[in-house]
């Protein structure tokens, strides 16, 4: 089982669309990142969360420590939100001396006109 | 200039051949990784550095060797490249106090 799981893997919506992207994860974690990976590769980070919620323009994203688990919501989406989104979970191992990012494999995103 | 810069973005080569993989940041971050990425699979962790004297392997280090010639650059090495490093690398740097992470545009590898 991976330690991160995303869902769906795949998801297509129609513009206007409210979604949803879920992340679980297995480990204790210090904090979590959701990033967007557009067609051509590039990564960006768009949020960075330990607890609660953040919001930026049309993007919100939760978390919920206890439960493991986070959620990316996209309101009125549209066709320029189409991208791969990964979840991302950073734990520190301090057995290891280092800190940790664990990736999701990424849902992939297509919003049609 | 973008914060994270790659080079180069796309290379063809042959197995055997040597690869180097170069990144520079502007972000003054001391933290700097080296991930690939697979088709169906999560970001892999290469290599990290926490800082110029600071270099450590991480899940999939084996075939690849980096330098972090100073705070800004970390390269990634393939001495004798093989087909199953075709992929698409990424260079991240990070700041652990803010947990800002800015990764480059990619280097797509394609090892024949």
């Amino acid at each position: 089982k991976n330690e991160v799981e995303q869902s769906p893997q795949n998801l297509t919506a129609q513009e206007g669309e409210f979604i949803t992207i879920n992340c679980s994860y297995s480990v204790g974690i210090s904090a979590l990142h959701w990033l967007q990976q557009h067609p051509g590769g590039g990564i960006v980070s768009l949020f960075m969360l330990s607890s609660g919620k953040k919001k930026h323009g049309r993007l919100i994203a939760t978390i919920n420590i206890q439960e493991k688990h986070s959620s990316l919501h996209i309101t009125a989406s549209h066709p320029r939100d189409s991208a791969v989104y990964i979840c991302a979970v950073y734990f520190s191992a301090p057995l290891e001396n280092t800190d940790k990012l664990i990736f999701g494999t990424g849902t992939r995103l297509q919003v049609f006109p | 200039d973008a914060d994270v810069t790659q080079t180069p973005r796309n290379r063809i080569t042959k197995t055997g051949k040597r690869i180097m993989l170069e990144c520079s940041q502007t972000k003054g971050h001391d933290r700097m990784y080296w991930y690939r990425q697979d088709p169906g699979l999560g970001l892999r962790l290469i290599y990290y550095s926490f800082d110029v004297k600071d270099i450590n392997k991480g899940e999939i280090s084996d075939g690849y060797s980096v330098s972090r010639q100073a705070q800004a650059k970390f390269s990634l090495s393939l001495e004798s490249a093989i087909p199953n490093q075709t992929a698409l690398y990424f260079c991240a740097t990070g700041q652990e106090n803010t947990g800002e992470l800015f990764f480059g545009e990619g280097s797509r590898l394609t090892v024949l």
